[in-house]
């Protein structure tokens, strides 16, 4: 398959934990965007990347919060000492010609 | 900082029917506009995008219209069916700072019925 990839699908984790989702964007796409979608207050923002430049991180909601871009392509998003409010879909894209393509999402549950 | 709206937050219709969903920014300085479908427990799909300097978009029975100035965007259905049932999220491309990241809409949930 040529879309963007996210892993794993979903995740339950307890309260304190750390996690990490992985994505895999589109091969050539040198944008890569992550967003979380919660209950109730629809699609954010969280972090974007842009081939070697210092990514915008102005949508992350804590300090808990990073993520790295390895080598221009899979892109891995951290959340450290989780808790129930991260519970959430988080979903990843990647950008050609002001076009993004999202993957299917992980869906986290933190208990 | 941009905020979208959308209106319904949901529609129910029955099979056939035309209908529109409608969309509002706030800030028009956008790079694009964009519309989605997202079924339940998947990932988005993309439907049309209309860049800033257009004033429509169409595929196949979706027809997506932008007028910048007024802040606002309308997704058409045509003939719809209830494989259509789905939420339709828009979101506006932002033009500032050139990340292009994305403010999305809380979505309008349409169920067509057969």
């Amino acid at each position: 398959g040529a879309g963007v990839s996210q892993s794993p699908s979903n995740k339950v984790t307890e309260k304190g934990k750390d996690v990490e989702l992985r994505c895999d964007p589109i091969s050539g796409h040198t944008a890569l965007y992550w967003y979380r979608q919660s209950l109730g207050q629809g699609l954010e923002f969280l972090i974007y990347f842009q081939g070697n430049s210092a990514p915008d991180k102005s949508g992350l909601p804590s300090d808990r919060f990073s993520a790295e871009r390895t080598g221009g392509s899979v892109s891995t998003l951290t959340i450290q000492r989780t808790q129930q409010e991260d519970s959430a879909v988080y979903l990843c894209a990647s950008r050609i010609a002001g076009e993004q393509y999202f993957g299917p999402g992980t869906r986290l549950t933190v208990t | 900082k941009q905020e979208v709206t959308q209106i319904p937050a949901a529609l129910s219709v029955p099979e056939g029917e035309n209908l529109v969903l409608n969309c509002s920014f706030t800030d028009s300085a956008i790079y694009n506009l964009q519309w989605f479908r997202q079924d339940p427990g998947k990932g988005l799909t993309s439907l049309l995008l209309i860049q800033s300097s257009q004033r429509e978009q169409t595929s196949g029975r979706l027809n997506a219209s932008l007028d910048k100035s007024s802040g606002r965007s309308t997704l058409y259905i045509a003939a719809s069916q209830p494989g259509d049932s789905a939420t339709y999220l828009c979101a506006a491309g932002d033009s500032g700072g050139s990340n292009y990241k994305l403010t999305f809409g809380k979505g309008t949930l349409l169920t067509v019925n057969p």
